[in-house]
């Protein structure tokens, strides 16, 4: 059983569309995050919710717009697609005491 | 300057050979020290952690944490070709788990057979 999951797995897509990614957890954990890793590998966090509540929300643009409809589902909208928006797009989640189980991962090609 | 400085490599050993991976930080509130280990298209794993300063030891792998120079690193003996990954150091200040993780930009390691 695939502990995070993310949908889909591979989005390409052009400039100025809006565009959604799907993030599932069945650990039963409370808290959970968007990370961007850009080409160079870098990873950096964008948000994160706890029992679907806004807790971290690091300098994102506002086109980038999560929503936890329960704390098993974390999406992410994306509107007004940018070339600069391309990179893969990591969901996790924790509790406390417990480390990051990351998913595996939304490759998102703007052209 | 980033907050956590790696060195992105890559970085490619014969099998067998000890390598050493390290990252430098300048948060003096970081406690908590990661090791990710991520394998081409897949998410980071988790590989190993260390609370504040010292040294934990997980079978091939050694971690080192030391607070006073800012400086953690990854030890891996006797490599396997299976550890080729890009491997990602990560902090985090307050707790283990629900915080933010800063990460390294990852070095990517090859092992040669």
């Amino acid at each position: 059983d695939t502990a995070v999951s993310q949908t889909p797995k591979y989005l390409v897509t052009q400039m100025g569309n809006d565009k959604s990614i799907k993030c599932e957890q069945n650990l039963g954990h409370d808290t959970m995050y968007w990370y961007k890793q850009d080409s160079k590998k870098f990873l950096k966090i964008m948000f994160s919710y706890n029992n679907k509540e806004l807790i971290i929300n690091e300098t994102v643009p506002n086109r980038f717009s999560p929503k936890s409809p329960d704390k098993a589902h974390l999406n992410l909208h994306i509107n007004s697609l940018e070339l600069g928006d391309s990179a893969v797009y990591f969901c996790a989640s924790s509790n406390e005491g417990s480390q990051q189980y990351f998913g595996p991962g939304t490759r998102l090609t703007v052209t | 300057q980033k907050e956590v400085e790696q060195d992105p490599g890559p970085l490619s050993v014969p099998e067998g050979a000890i390598v050493s991976l390290n990252c430098t930080y300048s948060n003096s509130a970081f406690q908590y020290f990661m090791w990710y280990r991520q394998y081409s298209r897949k998410g980071p794993e988790l590989l190993m952690y260390t609370y504040s300063s010292g040294n934990k030891e997980d079978g091939r792998f050694t971690a080192q944490v030391d607070k006073s120079s800012k400086y953690i690193s990854l030890c891996i003996r006797d490599s396997q070709p299976s550890d080729s990954a890009t491997y990602l150091c990560a902090m985090s200040a307050y707790n283990f788990g629900n915080e933010k993780l800063t990460f390294g930009t990852g070095t990517r390691l090859t092992i040669i057979p």
